[in-house]
């Protein structure tokens, strides 16, 4: 069946540092590609999304690229902030959500 | 416009005992998902209603959980009997319409906790 593997954290960052979050994905299909985001106290939200190989999905700063090839979707972000800190899902969506474990990700004044 | 709401937002119950999870839909969504997080693990789909009807409840784990979405409105989660290893985060989803790039609204979660 379809699955997702992503980093495992948590992840511990300073202000303004690069942060990375590396995603890999199985399926038969031509899924789809999220990131969730979930801050403290709040629901899922969707951070971005791209529907084909080679699309890239960005938004608030990170990006992502599906890469067919290699089977990926990893989260970069050139400079995090204090409020980037959340739990990070990557997800594929094959006409139902298949979710990774989630990423923990703390960044420090 | 209200996104999904779920209540209660935490609910700490004893083994063997009944939880009734409620979910409100963003309005004129048709298609509403229930999904589990346990343990910090990984998010698992458990089902999905189009309307009132169950579209797809492959994810059920067993016959102690029983989902209804009566009227096509609002749906509930009963877990009857609860077990410990039921504990996690619920959440409740909707979507307009289905399909690959469809985007999912997700309420806050409720946290069940069994002791």
């Amino acid at each position: 069946g379809d699955s997702v593997t992503q980093m495992e954290g948590p992840v511990t960052l300073s202000e303004e540092a690069f942060l990375t979050i590396n995603c890999t994905y199985t399926a038969t299909g031509y899924p789809s590609l999220f990131w969730y985001v979930q801050y403290p106290g709040e629901g899922l939200q969707l951070l971005l999304k791209a529907t084909k190989a080679d699309d890239k999905g960005s938004n608030k700063g990170f990006e992502a690229t599906y890469r067919k090839e290699t089977t990926s979707f990893h989260l970069e972000k050139g400079s995090v902030q204090v409020s980037d800190s959340a739990v990070y899902f990557c997800a594929l969506d094959d006409y139902k959500l298949s979710f990774g474990a989630g990423t923990t990700v703390t960044v420090r004044a | 416009e209200a996104g999904v709401t779920q209540f209660p937002s935490h609910s700490v119950i004893e083994k063997g005992q009944t939880v009734t999870l409620r979910c409100d839909p963003i309005s004129g969504h048709d298609n509403l998902y229930w999904y589990r997080r346990v343990m910090g693990k990984e998010i698992k789909f458990l089902l999905h209603f189009v309307k009132e009807s169950k579209q797809d409840e492959s994810g059920m784990p067993n016959n102690r959980f029983l989902a209804e979405r009566t009227g096509g409105t609002y749906s509930t989660l009963k877990v009857q009997p609860a077990e410990l290893e039921d504990s996690g985060v619920y959440f409740c989803a909707s979507s307009s319409t289905t399909g690959r790039d469809t985007e999912a609204f997700f309420g806050q979660g409720t946290r069940l906790t069994v002791v």
